[in-house]
């Protein structure tokens, strides 16, 4: 069975831009969640979708959005990109909801901005 | 402040020794999951503790979770290079997902 997949596995944007992430959960499985991973802040939660709906968000501004597809692909958006923006965006997909479920992640996105 | 503190932060040992990682928090978890993570792949599930009290094993690897379930330990004998990598302690007390600081390991030859 294939594991987690994420695209692209780089990317390098300037402030201002804005970027859409991709992941592809493990077939059968329906929740596909989001984190951010940096050298200050660590391994912080974005936001889980279940059945395109988005269950439980993080503590994040609103220019970082996602949606979910009838497939349980998922994307995620970031808008008017910040320097601080620099970081390992990771996918995590679990077979049901909630967030206490076993989670496979994926390799992340490695998104750059200058 | 971070909800889930671990410690040490960094760790650097020689091949045979033991080491013990903690995850402390001032809220209750109603379980807590340890992940290790390798440079350039996203973090892989160890283990999840339910029960307050609770200890499991992972071969030369053991995890427990405090009584109160607001804290655990991993604890590894005998560390080998493969080892080496990031150590996370996560947990849902809510309607959040979080991660620990991390201890990062790194077992020397």
């Amino acid at each position: 069975k294939a594991g987690v997949t994420q695209t692209p596995r780089y990317l390098i944007k300037t402030r201002g831009q804005q970027v859409t992430l991709s992941c592809s959960p493990i077939s059968g499985h329906r929740s596909v969640s989001w984190y951010q991973q940096t050298p200050g802040q660590g391994l912080q939660f974005l936001f889980e979708y279940f059945s395109e709906t988005q269950r439980n968000k993080g503590n994040f501004p609103g220019r970082f959005s996602g949606r979910q597809f009838s497939n349980s692909r998922s994307e995620m958006n970031v808008s008017t990109l910040e320097l601080g923006d620099s970081a390992l965006y990771l996918c995590a997909s679990s077979w049901d909801r909630g967030l206490k479920n076993e989670q496979f992640f994926g390799p992340g996105t490695r998104l750059t901005v200058l | 402040t971070q909800l889930l503190e671990q410690s040490p932060q960094f760790l650097s040992i020689q091949e045979g020794e033991n080491l013990t990682v903690y995850c402390n928090s001032s809220s209750v978890f109603s379980s807590l999951q340890w992940y290790r993570q390798e440079p350039g792949e996203g973090p892989v599930l160890l283990v999840t503790v339910v029960t307050g009290g609770e200890v499991k094993k992972l071969k030369r690897l053991t995890f427990q979770f405090g009584d109160a379930r607001k804290d655990s330990s991993l604890h590894i004998t005998a560390a080998q290079p493969g080892d080496t990598g990031l150590y996370l302690c996560a947990g849902a007390p809510g309607n959040q997902f979080y991660f620990g600081t991390g201890t990062s390991l790194t077992v020397i030859p």
